[in-house]
C-alpha cells in the first residue's frame, strides 16, 4: 500500500505550526504510525493508531485521520523538533513508509 | 525495560553473506510480529521482512530468495540471514516489534556495507 507523504521538506521557524500529510493508496483504517528520526539515530515513535500520542512524547505533537488521509501536526515547533518525519502503515504487509519530510530551520 | 539490541553488521564483499541478530528483552519475540527495516545512506525507510507469531515469514521483493528471517525462542532473538549480498543492500538495518498500539519498539540499527 503506497504512502504519499508531503511535503518532502519544509523550512520553519521556532514557534511555527507545522503540518505534514500522509495519504494511503487504499484504506488502512487507523493503522498508521508517525516517527521522528534524527541523523544517525533510530526512528522514534511519536504517534500510533493514527492519533494516539506515545508515552513521553510532548503534547505539541498530534495526529489525525483515518482511512486514506492522515496528518501530523506540531503545534509550536521547538529547536529539538528539527528532524525527518516518516509515516508508516501497519494495516498489512509489506509494510510501507512515506518518503519522509525533512523539517529544517528557516 | 524493553530493549532490542542488534549485532552482526559489518563490511562484506558482493556475493557474500552476513547474519544480523536482534536480542529482545522485556517482551517475548515469539508472541510478536518482528520485522527488519533498512535505510540506505541518505534514503528513506524500506521494510525488508517479517516473522509472525505462528512462524510465517514474508519478504520484500527486493530481497526475496536471498534473505531469511528466523528466531530462537530460547534466546528471545530474531535473526536476518543475508546471502548473495549486493552493493545496493548497503544500509543500516533495524529490527522492530510491530504492533497496532504503543508497543512498537526499534533496535539501535546496525550498518551493513557491501563493497569490494
Amino acid at each position: 500500500i503506497p504512502l504519499t507523504q508531503s511535503p518532502s521538506s519544509l523550512s520553519a521557524s521556532v514557534g511555527d505550526r507545522v503540518t505534514i500529510t500522509c495519504r494511503a493508496s487504499q484504506g488502512i483504517s487507523s493503522y498508521l504510525a508517525w516517527f521522528q528520526q534524527k541523523p544517525g539515530k533510530a526512528p522514534k515513535l511519536l504517534i500510533y493508531a493514527a492519533s494516539s500520542l506515545q508515552s513521553g512524547v510532548p503534547s505539541r505533537f498530534s495526529g489525525s485521520g483515518s482511512g486514506t488521509d492522515f496528518t501530523l501536526t506540531i503545534s509550536s515547533l521547538q529547536p529539538e523538533d528539527f528532524a525527518t518525519y516518516y509515516c508508516q502503515q501497519l494495516n498489512s504487509y509489506p509494510q510501507t513508509f512515506g518518503q519522509g519530510t525533512k523539517v529544517e530551520i528557516k | 525495560e524493553v530493549q532490542l539490541v542488534q549485532s552482526g553488521g559489518g563490511l562484506v564483499q558482493p556475493g557474500g553473506s552476513l547474519r544480523l541478530s536482534c536480542a529482545a528483552s522485556g517482551f517475548t519475540v515469539s508472541d510478536s510480529y518482528m520485522s527488519w527495516v533498512r535505510q540506505a545512506p541518505g534514503k528513506g525507510l524500506e521494510w525488508v521482512s517479517v516473522i509472525y507469531p505462528d512462524g510465517s515469514t514474508y519478504y520484500a521483493d527486493s530481497v526475496k530468495g536471498r534473505v531469511a528471517i528466523s528466531r530462537d525462542n530460547s534466546k528471545n532473538t530474531v535473526y536476518l540471514q543475508m546471502n548473495s549480498l549486493r552493493v545496493e543492500d548497503t544500509a543500516v538495518y533495524y529490527c522492530a516489534r510491530d504492533a497496532p498500539g504503543p508497543d512498537i519498539y526499534w533496535g539501535q540499527g546496525t550498518l551493513v556495507t557491501v563493497s569490494s
